[in-house]
């Protein structure tokens, strides 16, 4: 086990509500990062947090919106669901190094939401 | 842009069979890091290997090989004598840290059925 946990493992939402995913990183870790990733498909970058900021952000709309605290947990918030948000949300914790540099990305068990 | 294609969707063998997933890359940067994740039908993605891209050595871990080619842009996975918990999908993924927020660029994904 990779020491990432993600909460709830899953959920069931109806169109136009919103959800938040929970994600404990791996101890010593500084980075966190969230995925996307629907059916038969590979994960799709959602953003990344370091030191509490968003340091970059795949092509999700703003109302994809995460949060990251003091020990490194981190949130991400979708606003009115729609269909398509339908997946498997991957929460994987990294250690960002001085210059950037970013180690090994290590993936919770991920949350299954299901829109209605 | 950064890419990666596994052309192979599915694939099955028998056990103790060998097989080779393909992965192929696509990048402007002359620093970048390759990876295999290995998914599970529970879902959490499985860290297997990291590759530098100023590391072409092969490498092998018990019946695991990888062969890293920059010429061809390929970074090919081998299981050895296949046994059925082999039977996942495997992802091949891209990182460079030139990109903001290190993202991963995912491939879609082999799916691979070991028969006992």
């Amino acid at each position: 086990e990779t020491g990432v946990t993600q909460s709830p493992t899953h959920l069931i939402k109806t169109r136009g509500q919103q959800v938040t995913l929970r994600c404990s990183s791996q101890s010593g870790h500084n980075t966190v990062s969230w995925y996307q990733q629907a059916l038969g498909q590979g994960p799709q970058f959602i953003f990344q947090y370091y030191r509490e900021e968003e340091n970059g952000r795949g092509n999700f709309p703003p109302r994809f919106s995460g949060l990251q605290f003091p020990n490194y947990s981190s949130e991400l918030n979708v606003n009115a669901l729609e269909l398509d948000d339908s997946a498997l949300y991957l929460c994987a914790s990294s250690i960002r190094l001085a210059g950037g540099l970013q180690e090994t990305q290590y993936f919770g068990p991920g949350t299954r939401l299901l829109v209605l | 842009a950064q890419k990666v294609t596994q052309a192979q969707t599915e694939i099955s063998v028998v056990e103790k069979e060998d097989v080779t997933l393909d992965c192929v890359y696509e990048t402007r940067d002359t620093t970048y890091y390759l990876f295999w994740y290995k998914q599970p039908p529970s879902g959490e993605l499985v860290f297997l290997i990291r590759r530098n891209s100023f590391d072409e050595q092969n490498e092998i871990s018990g019946r695991y090989s990888w062969n890293f080619q920059k010429s061809t842009s390929s970074f090919n996975f081998t299981i050895t004598a296949s046994q059925v918990v082999d039977s996942a999908v495997y992802f091949c993924a891209l990182s460079d840290p030139s990109n903001t927020g290190n993202q991963f660029y995912f491939g879609t994904g082999t799916s691979l059925t070991v028969i006992p």
